[in-house]
């Protein structure tokens, strides 16, 4: 496709339970983000990749969060027993070097 | 400390007028800014990226401006309309690469017929 694309777009999940986020962004896109969004909230910055490698993590909020990025194109975010504090949108986004993001429509995770 | 502020309350204005956001910026020498708008349910989309030797940046009915002594940026939306309506974002590079947009919570604009 020509945009960003995200999966699932909804997750409900039980608390305690471990859930998979994925991206997908645009092709031949060396920056790939993620961020987490509350209702009514700003965007909250989670991670940057440049290639498969995250020069910067400084965003995941505890050691449940975790992210890899394979053959400098999909992403995935991994959250461990989550919480209820998770529950939020979660958006991806993927940009040339030095150009504007791109963003995925988001996956609303809703957790029990 | 670093703060990038947008106005909190929603603006309302009425259909034809020019609608006018503010991002005011503290301890940080951006690069560059940029301005995103964001629809309800969905991820933000790119409108205009202006950079620190721009004063004034144009496209269609939008105008973004940068001041680098004021540390403002201001986004005008001119002849509006009601699908104009949604929240504006604006997000400023503080390291000069793009690999790290510093995120305002937005401002909301409804676009009244």
């Amino acid at each position: 496709g020509a945009g960003v694309s995200q999966s699932p777009s909804n997750k409900v999940t039980e608390k305690g339970k471990d859930v998979e986020l994925r991206c997908d962004p645009i092709s031949g896109h060396t920056a790939l983000y993620w961020y987490r969004q509350s209702l009514g909230q700003g965007l909250e910055f989670l991670i940057y990749f440049q290639g498969n490698s995250a020069p910067d993590k400084s965003g995941l909020p505890s050691d449940r969060f975790s992210a890899e990025r394979t053959g400098g194109s999909v992403s995935t975010l991994t959250i461990q027993r989550t919480q209820q504090e998770d529950s939020a949108v979660y958006l991806c986004a993927s940009s040339p070097m030095g150009g504007n993001q791109f963003f995925g429509p988001g996956t609303r995770l809703t957790v029990l | 400390s670093q703060k990038i502020e947008q106005n909190s309350e929603a603006l309302n204005i009425q259909e034809g007028k020019t609608a006018t956001l503010t991002c005011n910026y503290t301890n940080y020498s951006p690069a560059y800014l940029q301005w995103y708008r964001q629809d309800p349910g969905r991820g933000p989309v790119f409108l205009l990226l202006i950079r620190e030797n721009e004063k004034e940046k144009r496209k269609e009915r939008l105008k973004v401006t940068f001041d680098t002594t004021l540390k403002q940026s201001l986004f005008h939306i001119t002849a509006s309309q009601p699908a104009d309506s949604a929240t504006y974002l604006c997000a400023l590079d503080n390291a000069g690469n793009n690999r790290k947009l510093i995120w305002g919570l937005g401002t909301s604009l409804a676009v009244n017929p």
